[in-house]
């Protein structure tokens, strides 16, 4: 089992629509949690940091599940520019261990 | 200019061939790590650096190596280049003190090893 896993997709949804993707993560001391955004051969780039009660930020919306142990990130009125590759990554404090998901692939279309 | 910059952006070698490729930046940080990435795998850590004395391997750092030259640079070399090292690498830095542990990464190195 990979330790973290992502649906690899692509999720296509027209202009408008709400989409969620999950990300599950198998280290249950894992504390840290980030979704990344990547652009077509471009580098990642921090999306949001995933905090234990959840945050938001305008129209994308991260949720933490330490139980069942995976995170997962909403997109309202979901835009063409939001057309990319999100990353789920988890840290363990203290560690060099950033451990990446493979990434789910998002188009939005007209 | 970018915080972290990489060196050369795109590169196409043959087998057996030493390559360096080059990272610097600008954040003052201390964490420099170096990944690459293929299709369908993610970004795997080659190595780490946590400070100018301080290098580790990562989980793939066979056929490759590094050097912390200043807190600023962090070179990765590939000693006699092979097809599977074909790949997209990447920079990153983080600050060891930073709230978020965000992950500020260079702008890739395209290798092609023929």
């Amino acid at each position: 089992r990979k330790e973290v896993e992502q649906d690899p997709g692509p999720f296509n949804v027209p202009e408008g629509a709400t989409v969620a993707f999950n990300c599950t993560y198998s280290n249950s001391a894992s504390q840290s949690f980030f979704w990344y955004r990547q652009d077509c051969r471009k580098e990642p780039k921090l999306l949001m940091s995933v905090y234990s009660s959840g945050n938001e930020d305008g129209r994308f919306t991260a949720q933490l599940n330490r139980a069942s142990q995976y995170i997962s990130l909403l997109i309202r009125d979901s835009k063409l520019s939001d057309s990319a590759t999100y990353l789920c990554v988890v840290n363990t404090e203290g560690t060099y261990k950033y451990i990446f998901g493979t990434g789910t692939r998002l188009k939005v279309l007209a | 200019d970018a915080d972290v910059t990489q060196t050369p952006r795109n590169r196409i070698t043959k087998t057996g061939k030493r390559i360096m490729l080059e990272c610097s930046q600008t954040k003052g940080h201390d964490r420099m790590y170096w990944y690459r990435q293929d299709p369908g795998l993610g970004l795997r850590l080659i190595y780490y650096s946590f400070d100018v004395k301080d290098i580790n391997k990562g989980e793939i750092s066979d056929g490759y190596s590094v050097s912390r030259q200043a807190q600023a640079k962090f070179s990765l070399s590939l000693e006699s280049a092979i097809p599977n090292q074909t790949a997209l690498y990447f920079c990153a830095t983080s600050d060891l003190t930073g709230v978020t542990g965000e992950l500020f990464f260079g702008e890739g190195s395209r290798l092609t090893v023929l």
